[in-house]
């Protein structure tokens, strides 16, 4: 049973525009969510964080929104630049510091 | 401040063989994730280490094992390799903090099994 889904396996977007990446999760104990940024053959960087008290949380060109009557977060990247090109992950936590991934999404960021 | 780094950056192996994966966290982590990234798949979790003791392991054989020195570094066995066990293996390390969750990652040991 998948707690975290990313149900968009890739997603391609205009240099310059908005990318909006979805994560849904169903366990309601989750309190803390991550996305992260991963090349091929390298280690997933972290990006950004938000914690289940925040509804938002900006970092430069990145915000990741919660919404925790849904179940989603999403990231949004403006502008959408070539080196975005990547396997974004969320990932969640329950206060017991294991995270739990989603599967991915391809982000491909055409020029 | 150095990152977490893995040993070796590739290993090739057969099957039947035994492979061991190191792993050095960032100075002051004491947790050690190991993930299995097998091609086109997600992150799969293999086990978690802190303070020394195995806290959690996924579901995987009991031929994935590893443990944790009191430095903290971590080494990863996987004994009677199979086909299947070729993957990108990644080791992430996090501080003790209760106000953090995040893991920062390895770059990982690429695995192939012939």
């Amino acid at each position: 049973d998948q707690q975290v889904k990313q149900n968009s396996p890739s997603l391609s977007v205009q240099e310059g525009r908005i990318s909006i990446l979805n994560c849904d999760y169903t366990n309601s104990m989750f309190d803390y969510f991550l996305w992260y940024k991963k090349y091929p053959a390298e280690g997933p960087t972290f990006l950004i964080s938000i914690s289940s008290i925040k509804d938002k949380n900006e970092d430069g060109r990145f915000t990741v929104f919660l919404n925790k009557s849904a179940k989603h977060l999403s990231l949004h990247i403006v502008p959408s630049q070539p080196g975005d090109s990547a396997v974004y992950f969320c990932a969640a936590s329950e206060s017991n510091y294991q995270l739990i991934w989603g599967a991915g999404t391809k982000l491909i960021i055409k020029p | 401040e150095a990152g977490v780094t893995q040993s070796p950056t590739h290993l090739i192996k057969t099957r039947g063989q035994q492979a061991t994966l190191r792993c050095s966290p960032i100075s002051g982590h004491t947790s050690v994730y190991w993930y299995q990234q097998a091609l086109g798949l997600g992150l799969q979790f293999l086990l978690w280490y802190d303070e020394g003791e195995e806290r959690n392991r996924g579901n995987f054989p009991p031929r994935f094992s590893g443990r944790q020195f009191p430095n903290y570094s971590s080494e990863l066995n996987v004994n009677a390799l199979e086909l299947e066990d070729s993957a990108l293996y990644l080791c992430a390390s996090r501080m003790e903090s209760p106000s953090t969750d995040t893991q920062y990652f390895g770059p990982g040991t690429r695995l192939t099994v012939l």
